[in-house]
């Protein structure tokens, strides 16, 4: 079955310290997405890519970064400059623009600062 | 700038009784409208997609409707289960990559 796979489910970051968390998708889908969920909040844009090698920063990309180097694939790194990082990241996607065609999100991961 | 609420935050019901989840938006001007379930600690899934030419759509026992004169959406779930119980979320498509999300309602079915 096709789907987003997320990994790892749970992650813990020390002060100064560089994470990475993985998104694969093998929906064929062109665009994917990266968002923040913290408690009672809606979901934030973090960063989003349209197509292999370009992505866009979306509203709270600070101290966030990304590649886009297969379609398949959306890595997303939290760096130190994070200062708030501890949250649930979900990874999702959808065909070109998401007009006419809705999401599919990954299982997420959760990070936490230690 | 668009804003999308969800009232209210948390609903407790008893099973089996039918019941209405709320989606407000403030800006008429949408592509879509998305209805997600999200079980603690997990992703989320889509229940119905609703485009803007369309007035409702249905799966299984949950029915959305989209009224974007008045900016109003609302999940209808009949004969509600302990299963249903979940946090719902809707989400606005308004263009380009923009889709606005609510903080969703906290749903418990109680047995």
């Amino acid at each position: 079955d096709g789907g987003i796979t997320q990994s790892p489910k749970y992650l813990f970051r020390k002060e100064g310290q560089n994470v990475t968390l993985s998104c694969e998708q093998n929906l064929n889908h062109d665009a994917m997405y990266w968002y923040r969920q913290d408690p009672g909040q809606g979901l934030r844009l973090i960063y989003y890519s349209q197509i292999v090698n370009d992505f866009q920063k979306g509203d709270i990309a600070e101290g966030y970064s990304v590649s886009r180097e297969k379609k398949e694939s959306f890595p997303l790194t939290v760096t130190s400059a994070q200062k708030n990082p501890t949250a649930f990241y979900l990874c999702a996607s959808t065909r070109t623009g998401g007009r006419d065609y809705g999401y599919t999100f990954g299982s997420g991961t959760r990070l936490t600062v230690v | 700038k668009q804003e999308v609420t969800q009232i209210p935050a948390a609903l407790s019901v008893p099973e089996g009784e039918n019941l209405v989840l709320n989606c407000s938006f403030t800006d008429s001007a949408i592509y879509n409208l998305q209805w997600f379930r999200q079980d603690p600690g997990k992703g989320l899934t889509s229940l119905l997609l609703i485009q803007s030419s369309q007035r409702e759509q249905t799966s299984g026992r949950l029915n959305a409707s989209l009224d974007k004169s008045s900016g109003r959406s609302t999940l209808y779930i009949a004969a509600s289960q302990p299963g249903d119980s979940a946090t719902y979320l809707c989400a606005v498509h308004t263009g380009g990559f923009k889709t606005i999300f609510g903080a969703g309602t906290r749903l418990f079915v109680k047995a």
